[in-house]
């Protein structure tokens, strides 16, 4: 089944402790999305790949990094994680066509210790 | 700015019909999604509108009036597995893929 996939489901770190999350997806969609969802509030869209085109939300911290190294991977690294980055982490993907539709991974829950 | 507003919570009762509202002001309109979330999982596709007017698909229906801002999802024999928080969202510029999500109405069904 065509899917989008995120690794790992769970990931504790350390504050200030670098930390990498990561999706793919066999949709073979062109986009790509990273957002952060806290607790009871909606997803909050950090960034998101047009093909290798990035797109940065203005009020992304800095703290935030991505990188799409081809078409299926997406990587989200958080440099130096605080107790405020403590959320749930969803990958999503569309096809820019048509309804442009967001297919969801399963998402990674971080927890900063 | 853009806003977009939900009820934060609904009871509905098993075997009843729902409707959730939602009201939006954004710079843009090129569509309004609903998506179910269920606690702890990723948000899932339900409908999309882009013109006024009803969309039917199975037990769910969801409804756009542009011109008021105005969209609501219909829930239709309601079960327990409906359970789960409804996000609506709007896509605010034709030539980008992002859309901008309201907080969600989270829905719980009682027997």
């Amino acid at each position: 089944d065509a899917m989008v996939i995120q690794n790992p489901r769970y990931q504790v770190t350390q504050f200030g402790k670098p930390v990498t999350l990561s999706c793919s997806q066999t949709l073979n969609h062109n986009v790509m999305y990273w957002y952060q969802q806290k607790s009871s509030q909606a997803p909050k869209l950090l960034f998101h790949y047009y093909d290798k085109d990035f797109n940065n939300e203005a009020d992304t911290p800095d703290n935030f990094q991505s990188r799409r190294p081809n078409t299926s991977f997406c990587f989200l690294d958080i440099r130096s994680p605080g107790l405020g980055d403590a959320a749930m982490y969803l990958c999503a993907t569309s096809r820019r066509t048509g309804t442009d539709e967001q297919y969801f991974g399963p998402g990674t829950r971080l927890t900063v210790t | 700015g853009q806003n977009i507003d939900q009820p934060t919570e609904m009871t509905a009762t098993e075997g009843a019909i729902v409707q959730i509202n939602c009201t939006y002001q954004t710079s843009g309109f090129n569509g309004l999604f609903w998506y179910q979330q269920h606690a702890g999982e990723a948000p899932t596709f339900l409908s999309y509108n882009v013109l006024d007017g009803l969309e039917e698909k199975g037990r769910f229906s969801s409804f756009l009036s542009r011109s008021k801002g105005y969209s609501y999802l219909l829930l239709k024999e309601l079960q327990m597995k409906d359970s789960a928080s409804y996000l609506c969202a709007v896509k605010v510029d034709s030539s980008a893929s992002k859309i901008i999500f309201g907080s969600g109405t989270r829905l719980s069904i009682r027997p």
